[in-house]
């Protein structure tokens, strides 16, 4: 089956403008996460949507937010771009049956904010 | 912060066992020990999980100490195509499926 699917996969942007990035997980799971990747950071967790609400959510300001579709494909949001927000962005998915269960990652989309 | 400790980095002759251990002394009795690796510039892979036995699998085995305050992933004949960083992770996803990121180990293959 198909794995996740983020898109764009490379981006430019311009200080003070907004972005979207979209995932789509793989079919059937209904968790997707976001991480942001950077060099001096390294993976750290944004949020995490369950069934269209968030059920978790990293310690990142109010310029990150996300949502989930019905059909639980997801979209992260982060407005009023800084230069620090350069990144890897990773969506992750899962079917959580419990309290084991395993991510799948995208290949992530690099955000380069000039 | 991660609630694990892994030497940053470690080398490995080709066609040897890769042995990556990792310290997670304040683990709780319903967290499972992951371990998933990142090839350059990839989406994170998972490997292995665990939550007290040891388990095995394609990829990996990995040992879970009894106290279950350590353990090591096992690669039984690594090969370049593993050189990658390793991350081992404690998790419950009853929590709400928030993966907590170390530093990981970067682990070289070397011919």
């Amino acid at each position: 089956k198909a794995g996740v699917t983020q898109t764009p996969r490379y981006l430019i942007k311009t200080r003070g403008q907004q972005v979207t990035l979209s995932c789509s997980p793989i079919s059937g799971h209904r968790s997707v996460s976001w991480y942001q990747q950077t060099p001096g950071q390294g993976l750290q967790f944004l949020f995490e949507y369950f069934s269209e609400t968030q059920r978790n959510k990293g310690n990142f300001p109010g310029r990150f937010s996300g949502r989930q579709f019905s059909n639980s494909r997801s979209e992260m949001n982060v407005s009023t771009l800084e230069l620090g927000d350069s990144a890897l962005y990773l969506c992750a998915s899962s079917s959580p049956h419990g309290g084991d269960t395993e991510a799948f990652f995208g290949q992530g989309t690099r955000l380069t904010v000039v | 912060d991660a609630k694990t400790t892994q030497p940053p980095s470690m080398d490995c002759a080709e066609g040897r066992a890769a042995n990556l251990p990792c310290n997670h002394s304040t683990i709780s009795g319903n967290e499972y020990v992951y371990w998933y690796r990142q090839i350059h510039s990839q989406g994170p892979q998972y490997i292995i999980h665990g939550l007290k036995n040891n388990e095995t699998n394609e990829m990996a085995s990995l040992i879970i100490t009894e106290d279950r305050k350590s353990s090591t992933l096992i690669l039984p004949h690594a090969t370049l195509r593993d050189t990658a960083v390793y991350y081992c992770i404690v998790t419950n996803y009853n929590q709400g499926g928030k993966l907590i990121f170390g530093q990981g180990t970067e682990l070289s293959v070397k011919p």
